[in-house]
C-alpha cells in the first residue's frame, strides 16, 4: 500500500538555525507530493509540492526535492524564524481521485 | 471565494447524541473528504466522495456517515456520539491534485 513516515518530532531549534525534516515514502504508482503546514489553531495549509521525479518544490524559504531513487521528500529551510514554529506534515497522492495519504506530522518549536 | 467552510467551529455532545458536521466548498471541486486529527495519530481518513452521489470509506469510518447531494456540501453525521469520537474534524477539497482544507471543527464528546 501507500505510506509515507517523516521524523519523530518534537524537533526544537534556536531562530536562524538550519532546517531538515525527513520524509520518505512507499507508493503503488508515481505520487505526487506535498509539504503541508498547520499553524496552532488552524487549519492545513499546503507548503509546497512536486509533481515529478527531480521536481523541487519551494515556498516561504522551504525547499523539498522529490528524489525517487531513495523516495524521499525532505523538508528544507536555511534559517528558520519563530514565525515557522507549526507542525508540518508530508503527504502524497497518487492522482487527484485518490485519497491524499499524511505522515504523522512532525513539530517544530523555534526560539528566538 | 471562501474556500473550505466547516460549521460549527465548536461542539459538546453528551455520549449517544447524534449531530452533522457541515462542511461547504464553491471552488466546484468533485473530490471532498473528511479526516479526523487526534495526537500523535496525525490525520485520518474517515469517508471522501469524488462527486456527487458517489462516496468512500477511508481509514476509520465506523460511527460516521455521509452523503453527497450536490457538489458543494458534504455533510458528515455521527449518528451515535462516542468519547471516542472527541477529536479535532477536517474537511478538504481538490482540484488535481492539491488539497485545500477547512478551518477545523472541534468536538468534544463527554
Amino acid at each position: 500500500g501507500n505510506s509515507v513516515t517523516q521524523m519523530e518530532g518534537p524537533v526544537t531549534l534556536s531562530e536562524e538555525a538550519f532546517l531538515t525534516i525527513n520524509c520518505t515514502y512507499t507508493a503503488t504508482g508515481y505520487p505526487s507530493l506535498f509539504w503541508y503546514v498547520q499553524y496552532p489553531g488552524e487549519g492545513l495549509q499546503l507548503l509546497l509540492k512536486a509533481t515529478k521525479a527531480d521536481d523541487k518544490g519551494s515556498n516561504k524559504g522551504f525547499e523539498a526535492t522529490y528524489r525517487k531513487e531513495t523516495t524521499s521528500f525532505h523538508l528544507e529551510k536555511g534559517s528558520v524564524q519563530v514565525s515557522d514554529s507549526a507542525v508540518y506534515f508530508c503527504a502524497l497522492r497518487i492522482s487527484g481521485n485518490t485519497p491524499l495519504v499524511f505522515g504523522k506530522g512532525t513539530r517544530l518549536s523555534v526560539i528566538a | 471565494n471562501a474556500g473550505v467552510t466547516q460549521t460549527p467551529k465548536f461542539q459538546v455532545l453528551k455520549t449517544g447524541q447524534s449531530m452533522t458536521l457541515q462542511c461547504a466548498q464553491d471552488m466546484n471541486h468533485e473530490y471532498m473528504s473528511w479526516y479526523r486529527q487526534d495526537p500523535g495519530m496525525g490525520l485520518r481518513l474517515i469517508h471522501y466522495s469524488v462527486g456527487a452521489g458517489i462516496t468512500d470509506q477511508g481509514e476509520v469510518p465506523n460511527g460516521y456517515n455521509v452523503s453527497r447531494s450536490t457538489t458543494e456540501d458534504f455533510p458528515l453525521r455521527l449518528l451515535s456520539a462516542a468519547p471516542s469520537q472527541t477529536s479535532v474534524y477536517f474537511c478538504a477539497s481538490s482540484e488535481q491534485e492539491t488539497q485545500y482544507f477547512g478551518p477545523g471543527t472541534r468536538l468534544l464528546v463527554l
